[in-house]
């Protein structure tokens, strides 16, 4: 079946840092990948998304691409904000067999001042 | 525009009451799911609907039963609560259809469930 991998947090980041948070999936066919965005107390919301291989999807200062041959979609951000802290959930589209969205267990991100 | 609305926020249950979460949302999309979040296990689906009179497990269906009322409304039903079943829920809804690859899901702010 499908699955997503993310990299485990929290990922603390002084403010205007760099910022990279791994994604890598497991996918029947070629499913669409999104990152969603969790703000403290708050539903998910969409970031951003890409739908096929080669795209990038892009969304406040934040970038992923779609990496067929690596089967990955990091998130980047060239300079990270304290309003950024939130947690990051990558998640693949349905395809193949799988019928509904699949979710990776989510990233915290904490930005210090 | 409310988006989804899910009600109530809070919630403290004892071990064995029975409960109704609600939502319902007003952007006519057809797909709504069910969801809880736990600390490291990340979102787990409940049950999802593709379609009003429609209704799926998903992951971690047991202890719930879930109803499409109509097209704007999934509630979450748990018959006899236990503790296991603390988390925070949340339910969301997508235009697309249930296989659509570019299913963009809209979630609700949540639903806080304690059971003691």
């Amino acid at each position: 079946g499908n699955s997503v991998t993310q990299m485990e947090g929290p990922v603390t980041l002084s403010e205007e840092a760099f910022l990279t948070i791994n994604c890598t999936y497991t996918a029947t066919g070629y499913p669409s990948l999104f990152w969603y965005v969790q703000y403290p107390g708050e539903g998910l919301q969409l970031l951003l998304k890409a739908t096929k291989a080669d795209d990038k999807g892009s969304n406040k200062g934040f970038e992923a691409t779609y990496r067929k041959e690596t089967t990955s979609f990091h998130l980047e951000k060239g300079s990270v904000q304290v309003s950024d802290s939130a947690v990051y959930f990558c998640a693949l589209g349905a395809s193949g067999g799988s019928y509904i969205p699949t979710f990776g267990r989510g990233t915290s991100l904490i930005v210090h001042p | 525009n409310a988006g989804v609305t899910q009600t109530p926020k809070f919630q403290v249950l004892k071990t064995g009451q029975s409960m109704t979460l609600q939502c319902a949302q007003d952007m006519n999309h057809n797909s709504m799911y069910w969801y809880r979040q736990d600390p490291g296990m990340g979102l787990r689906l409940i049950y999802y609907s593709a379609s009003e009179g429609t209704t799926d497990k998903g992951e971690v269906p047991n202890g719930y039963n879930v109803s499409r009322l109509n097209k704007r409304e999934f509630s979450l039903r748990l018959e006899s609560a236990a503790p296991s079943q603390t988390s925070v829920y949340f339910c969301a809804s997508s235009e697309a259809r249930v296989g659509s690859g570019a299913n963009v899901l809209t979630f609700g702010a949540g639903s806080r469930l304690t059971v003691l």
